[in-house]
């Protein structure tokens, strides 16, 4: 089994605060993902990296690849109200199956 | 263009009963995954259906099954219900031409009491 352990688990910030998520696994992905669940709805995708190292920015939001392809964080800068939700990792393997990690749940308070 | 869609939204059953949820992919999309996700948790891998074949399995017993339609949609089924199997079922699809990316459906709600 592949597992991605996300930490921290439970975020509770002030609006206009940053905050780093990280991602780790002992294993190697070809493809690492970011998504954001809101209660009652599917994860929605914000952004896939795919090579070492790779660093991508969504307004806010930052996300890099670790070299090795292990491991991954994504880092938000002056969050909002809009931010709070249930981020989660996802690393796909060479077989195409996509392992979640545990879920970081964020909640920014105005 | 209509996203993910799965049906029911919600459902009740009992312990030793069977359920069928059903999930119709985005339009363009060839491949279907099913996700447990119980809650507080991250969605768990079931199975993948990709030309009407499960090409995927996660650890999950054989009461866990599943098919694909010729129209690329699909249905989980899961017989002998136990309390266990309470949790949002998620269906992911994709298309394998492509870039794997999946887009989720809002999921199906299931408690087994």
């Amino acid at each position: 089994t592949q597992l991605l352990e996300q930490s921290p688990q439970f975020l509770s910030i002030q609006e206009g605060e940053n905050l780093t998520v990280y991602c780790n696994s002992s294993s190697v992905f070809s493809s690492l993902q970011w998504y954001r669940q809101e209660p009652g709805e599917g994860p929605v995708l914000l952004v896939t990296v795919v090579t070492g190292g790779e660093v991508k920015k969504l307004k806010r939001l930052t996300f890099q690849f670790g070299d090795a392809r292990k491991d991954s964080s994504l880092h938000i800068t002056a969050a909002q109200p809009g931010d709070t939700g249930l981020y989660l990792c996802a690393g796909e393997n060479t077989g195409n199956q996509f392992y979640f990690g545990t879920g970081t749940s964020l909640t920014v308070i105005p | 263009d209509a996203g993910v869609t799965q049906s029911p939204t919600h459902l009740i059953k009992t312990r030793g009963q069977q359920v069928t949820l059903r999930c119709s992919p985005k339009s363009g999309h060839d491949t279907v995954s099913w996700y447990q996700q119980a809650l507080g948790q991250g969605p768990q891998f079931i199975f993948q259906y990709y030309e009407e074949e499960e090409r995927q399995r996660g650890n999950f017993p054989d009461r866990f099954s599943g098919h694909q339609f010729p129209n690329y949609s699909s249905e989980l089924n899961v017989n002998a219900l136990l309390l266990g199997d309470s949790a949002l079922y998620l269906c992911a699809s994709s298309n394998r031409a492509g870039k794997n990316i999946q887009y989720f459906g809002a999921g199906t709600r299931l408690s087994v009491l």
